[in-house]
């Protein structure tokens, strides 16, 4: 099963906003509301963002949010921090009952 | 505190075996899925395998179907992935990683530091 679809890189300005979107199938983002968004610094262990689509783990930012439309998952980041420049991986779900990444999406501040 | 403290990896010959650890504290193991997610150099995550919290149900990506198998032992909260006929595009750090659920693999909301596996001649 192939990976899912994110953009390689986006970058915006601090303060701004930023939506990355993922890409999938019926078999998976598209068929099941088990969207999750993993942020991942240099050297530090990837961490939970966003699951269930939209759920905000305890302790992360109220900046994260997470939509999906059809086949199309997206994060959106609101007031950009400096801190916030790290790989975004989405992931989803399938019906193998497995879970199948997105290839990335760097984030530039 | 949730502490994951993955180990095992290393350098092995192609067609060669290797099996990691992961040693679990600060939450109830048996409670859990538990699984392993890993990234090649340059390249994105790739969720592997998960068992789940009972040890009866194992899930796997289909490019270790067959070669890999993981497994549980609750009573020393500890993680395995015996890793068989390795081949060169399974060099990864390889990740422990605990799942918010019990059966199925879906969330993980925590991860270990990471294990190198590298095979090459």
């Amino acid at each position: 099963q192939s990976a899912l679809t994110q953009p390689a890189s986006v970058s915006e300005s601090p303060g701004q906003s930023i939506t990355i979107s993922c890409t999938g199938t019926s078999s998976d983002i598209g068929g099941y509301n088990y969207v999750s968004w993993y942020q991942h610094h240099p050297d530090k262990a990837p961490k939970l963002m966003i699951y269930d689509v939209n759920i905000r783990p305890s302790g992360v930012s109220n900046r994260f949010s997470g939509s999906k439309s059809g086949n199309t998952a997206s994060l959106t980041i609101s007031g950009l921090q400096a801190d916030d420049e790290a790989d975004y991986f989405c992931s989803s779900s399938t019906s193998k009952t497995t879970v199948i990444f997105g290839g990335g999406t760097r984030l530039t501040v | 505190e949730v502490q994951l403290l993955d180990s095992g990896g290393g350098l092995v010959q192609p067609g060669g075996s290797l099996r990691l650890s992961c040693a679990a504290s600060g939450f109830t193991f048996s409670s859990y899925a538990m699984g392993w997610v890993r990234q090649a150099p340059g390249k994105g995550l790739e969720w592997v395998s998960t068992i789940d919290s009972s040890g009866s149900r194992m899930y796997y990506g289909d490019s270790v179907k067959g070669r890999f198998t993981i497994s549980r032992d609750n009573s020393k909260n500890t993680l395995y992935l015996q890793m068989n006929s390795l081949r060169a595009e399974d060099t990864a750090v390889y990740y422990c990683v605990k799942d918010t659920r019990q059966k199925l693999p879906q969330y993980f909301d925590y991860w270990g530091q990471g294990t190198l596996v590298t095979v090459s001649s």
